[in-house]
């Protein structure tokens, strides 16, 4: 079963523009991760936001979480060729980390 | 340091011959996870080893898959009798202490299987 739903399910833009991607999920959570994955490897962790945390920042990127709302966003700020990946969010379901559906990002030069 | 490894990085079967996919982890990482994700898809949770406790089947689509856990390392997935279905590329991960509540999980480039 996947637990979170990412939104957009894919995201077109240009090099240095911003990118946002949101999602949303069903049950409470300890914590919330983002991941990335480049095509055919395997996913690479960016960021880890608790329960008790509303705002998280890690270089260029701005996690926010409202607990209220089961909502999570991840922005990409001056993106780069080189962020062109899926986006994924994750949630704690006893001991498991569940997976939403991914945002495909792609940042044209 | 080694990341996750995971062997074969691809491999193509017949419909009906056995599979084994081979994932070892990073060492001292005491919880390890098996997914697949099937084309441009999302990831399917199958099955969590943490230490030396019973492992957490409840993602195993049947019965024809089993994975195991030697000496808290290395683990293997078998998948039975094959089906075109059971075509994906199938991603081992693993973790410090209680899995994700504290620590991130590190995944492997995976197994793309693929089933003729």
């Amino acid at each position: 079963s996947q637990q979170g739903e990412e939104d957009p399910q894919a995201l077109s833009i240009q090099e240095g523009e911003n990118a946002t991607m949101n999602c949303s999920y069903k049950t409470s959570i300890n914590n919330l991760q983002w991941y990335r994955q480049n095509s055919g490897r395997g996913l690479v962790h960016l960021i880890l936001i608790r329960s008790n945390e509303r705002e998280k920042h890690s270089g260029r990127l701005r996690v926010t979480l409202d607990t209220s709302k089961k909502s999570s966003s991840l922005l990409i700020t001056a993106s780069r060729a080189a962020d062109t990946a899926s986006y994924f969010c994750a949630t704690v379901n006893t001991d498991k980390l569940i997976f939403g559906t991914g945002t495909r990002l792609q940042v044209f030069p | 340091g080694a990341g996750v490894s995971q062997s074969p990085s691809n491999k193509v079967t017949e419909k009906g011959k056995d599979v084994e996919l081979r994932c070892d982890p990073i060492s001292g990482h005491t919880a390890l996870y098996w997914y697949r994700q099937s084309l441009g898809q999302g990831l399917e949770f199958l099955i969590y080893f943490q230490g030396n406790s019973a492992p957490d089947k409840s993602g195993l689509p049947s019965d024809r898959f089993s994975a195991e856990r030697t000496g808290g390392s290395v683990s293997t997935l078998t998948i039975q009798r094959t089906q075109q279905e059971d075509s994906a590329v199938y991603l081992c991960a693993s973790s410090l202490g209680r899995g994700p509540y504290n620590s991130p999980l590190h995944f492997g480039n995976g197994t793309r299987l693929t089933v003729t």
